[in-house]
């Protein structure tokens, strides 16, 4: 079983659409959960950095944790076609863990 | 203007040779990475260092080479050894434990 699952996409939604973003996870050692942003060919941008279940809000974006089933989310509202891009979630162990463990990336197209 | 540098951007390596990607950051943190990226594969460790002359391998660590002479300083050497080395390379870095990891641009090698 992969340790982090994440929908490739590609994922089409009009601009002004709410999005959803998903990932599960299997490892109940990761404490620590992060969604990157990432335009083609450039390096990842953190957007949401988190550590406890519930929910997070940044300006358009949420991300949303749920530990107990092992479960995450990135919510944009009000979409943009600049929110178009590959979305990464990332998980962290604790204890002493610097490895972080990423899912695979669901593209994202914004349509105007 | 604090952040993560890599250079090369484009890196074209002929079989057989050795090439060093540079990594340099201003933003004071202890430690730092390096990741390949391939497309489908999402990102995979390779090498990590938490402190000035001391790093440990990652997932993927065969056919590179790492230092940490410097705590500002993280370059990777792709040798010889290294049986596919066309790919995406990205360096991060992070305050400390249990920190998010922020990511440079990346240098794209291709081995021709």
């Amino acid at each position: 079983q992969k340790e982090v699952e994440q929908d490739p996409g590609p994922l089409s939604v009009p601009e002004g659409a709410i999005v959803s973003l998903n990932c599960t996870y299997s490892n109940s050692a990761f404490q620590y959960f992060m969604w990157y942003r990432q335009y083609s060919r450039k390096g990842p941008e953190l957007l949401m950095y988190t550590y406890s279940s519930g929910n997070k809000e940044d300006g358009r974006f949420t991300a949303q944790v749920d530990k107990s089933s092992k479960y995450i989310s990135l919510f944009i509202r009000d979409s943009q076609p600049s929110d178009s891009a590959t979305y990464l979630c990332a998980h962290l162990a604790g204890a002493g863990s610097y490895q972080l463990t990423f899912g695979k990336g669901t593209k994202l197209s914004v349509i105007p | 203007d604090g952040g993560i540098t890599q250079s090369p951007k484009y890196l074209f390596r002929k079989e057989g040779q050795n090439v060093t990607l540079s990594c340099e950051q201003n933003l004071n943190h202890d430690a730092m990475y390096w990741y390949r990226q391939d497309p489908g594969q999402g990102l995979r460790l390779i090498y990590y260092s938490q402190i000035v002359n001391d790093f440990q391998k990652g997932d993927i660590a065969e056919g590179y080479s790492v230092s940490r002479e410097k705590k500002e300083s993280f370059p990777l050497t792709v040798t010889s050894a290294q049986k596919n080395p066309t790919a995406f390379y990205l360096c991060a870095s992070s305050p400390g434990l249990h920190n998010e990891q922020f990511f440079g641009p990346g240098t794209r090698l291709t081995v021709l």
